[in-house]
């Protein structure tokens, strides 16, 4: 069956501009996790989404990041006015059992 | 606040020998404990987990032992091979997955041949 996908596979954009991060999850996961990973670092938490249920937004880093999913399944990660530090592979991952987690490729972001 | 540990930023290891990940946590209230295993340019791949009511989880050459005494857990790799190579994440769960894992920041297993 098919895994998770994400698309853009990479965005490069200017500081200042919008962008938008798609994710299609497994088919049957009510769960839906993004996650940031910077250089060198692991990954870090950045929101989950439990069927169509409203998420906590409280690991977000800024008011500049929002999430939505539609329908319980695709999700969609928009961060508005790029800054340079928000620069980094994001990954979304679904799941089952809300423990064991299933990512897709990421999406790697680059602001210049 | 690093909850979640992995001091060998890497580790080389001979084709056939053991590999052994470790990795340490803070947070008592994790229960649930699992492993990652990243290739340049993919998402992590789940490798094996472990609940924090037992000790030893085994699934083929991988097996996860658990100390909750120490806060410690290791990844054993027997015998090693070459397709091993990749980054190793250790994560942790707390409360159901709410919160989301909470990862150290990775070894890179190199094996040599």
């Amino acid at each position: 069956g098919a895994g998770v996908s994400q698309s853009p596979s990479n965005k490069v954009t200017e500081k200042g501009k919008d962008v938008e991060l798609r994710c299609d999850p497994i088919s049957g996961h009510t769960a839906l996790y993004w996650y940031r990973q910077r250089l060198g670092q692991g990954l870090e938490f950045l929101i989950y989404f439990q069927g169509n249920s409203a998420p906590d937004k409280s690991g977000l880093p800024s008011d500049r990041f929002s999430a939505e999913r539609t329908g319980g399944s695709v999700s969609t990660l928009t961060i508005q006015r790029t800054q340079q530090e928000d620069s980094a592979v994001y990954l979304c991952a679904s799941s089952w059992d809300r423990v064991r987690q299933f990512f897709g490729p990421g999406t790697r972001l680059t602001v210049l | 606040d690093q909850q979640v540990k992995q001091n060998s930023p890497s580790l080389s290891v001979q084709e056939g020998r053991i590999s052994i990940l470790n990795c340490d946590y803070t947070n008592s209230m994790f229960d649930y404990f699992l492993w990652y295993k990243k290739y340049p340019a993919e998402g992590p791949t789940f490798l094996i987990s472990i609940s924090s009511i037992k000790d030893k989880n085994e699934d083929g050459r991988f097996t996860v032992f658990l100390n909750k005494s120490a806060k410690h857990l290791s990844l054993h790799i027997v015998p090693s091979q070459p397709g091993d190579s990749a980054v190793y994440f250790c994560a942790a769960s707390a409360g159901g997955g709410a919160d989301g894992l909470t990862f150290g920041k990775g070894t890179h297993l190199i094996i040599q041949p």
